[in-house]
């Protein structure tokens, strides 16, 4: 069974920075591209960040580009999500989520919530 | 950026009902859709893509259609499970969008 296991969310003021974690388990992670996706109160869903399975040839949406880093350990079966210069606006849930192998996002963890405040 | 537009934004149904909700992309997405039931708490799950494949496991009274720029989720013979909000979301590029979504209620 696919399992992804978002972690590291919690209470962070504003300018800060925070670390998501996301552990997969139920499948060769190292054979899948993986995806950050999150979700603001009250709102919709909001793609961030896709990673290839060696980790090159990295996309970012606009909102986060130069703020936030994307990056995976293979060897380790996890996602990772560096959240920097962090703004209220960027309080959300934020998801794990894996690209099948036609690139739409088949396997979603239940999200990890980050909030920022002042 | 390829916008995502989804209505209606709140349905009323009642179980047993046969139910439509429209995506429209803002340019041609051919058949790069997928349509997603989400409930709170819980891992959004796929329910089709390709705009008209099913996903393994997911009930025949879900199907989807479309191409291009204009698709359709239908749920037919509505169940008390099915009460949800439902997402579309096109990959045809990256950066991927999502349409607003619909709250499926009773």
């Amino acid at each position: 069974e696919v399992q992804l296991v978002e972690s590291g969310g919690r209470l962070v003021q504003i300018g800060g920075s925070l670390r998501l974690s996301c552990a997969a388990s139920g499948f060769n992670f190292d054979e899948y591209d993986m995806n950050w996706v999150r979700q603001a109160p009250g709102k919709g869903l909001e793609w961030l960040s896709h990673i290839p399975t060696r980790g090159d040839s990295i996309d970012y949406a606009d909102s986060v580009k130069g703020r936030f880093t994307i990056s995976r350990d293979n060897a380790r079966n996890s996602l990772f999500l560096q959240l920097t210069s962090l703004r209220a606006e960027d309080t959300a849930t934020y998801y794990c989520v894996r690209s099948s192998s036609w690139y739409y996002l088949d396997y979603w963890g239940q999200g990890t919530l980050v909030t920022v405040s002042s | 950026d390829i916008q995502m537009t989804q209505s209606p934004s709140t349905l009323s149904a009642s179980v047993g009902d046969r139910v439509t909700i429209t995506c429209r992309a803002s340019q041609t997405i051919h058949s790069y859709l997928a349509w997603y039931q989400h409930k709170p708490g819980k891992a959004p799950k796929l329910l089709i893509y390709k705009a008209s494949s099913l996903q393994t496991g997911v009930p025949s009274r879900f199907s989807g259609s479309g191409y291009a720029t204009e698709f359709t989720l239908t749920i037919s013979d509505l169940q008390p499970d099915d009460f949800a909000v439902y997402f579309c979301q096109h990959f045809h590029t990256y950066p991927y969008t999502f349409g607003q979504g619909t709250k499926l209620e009773i």
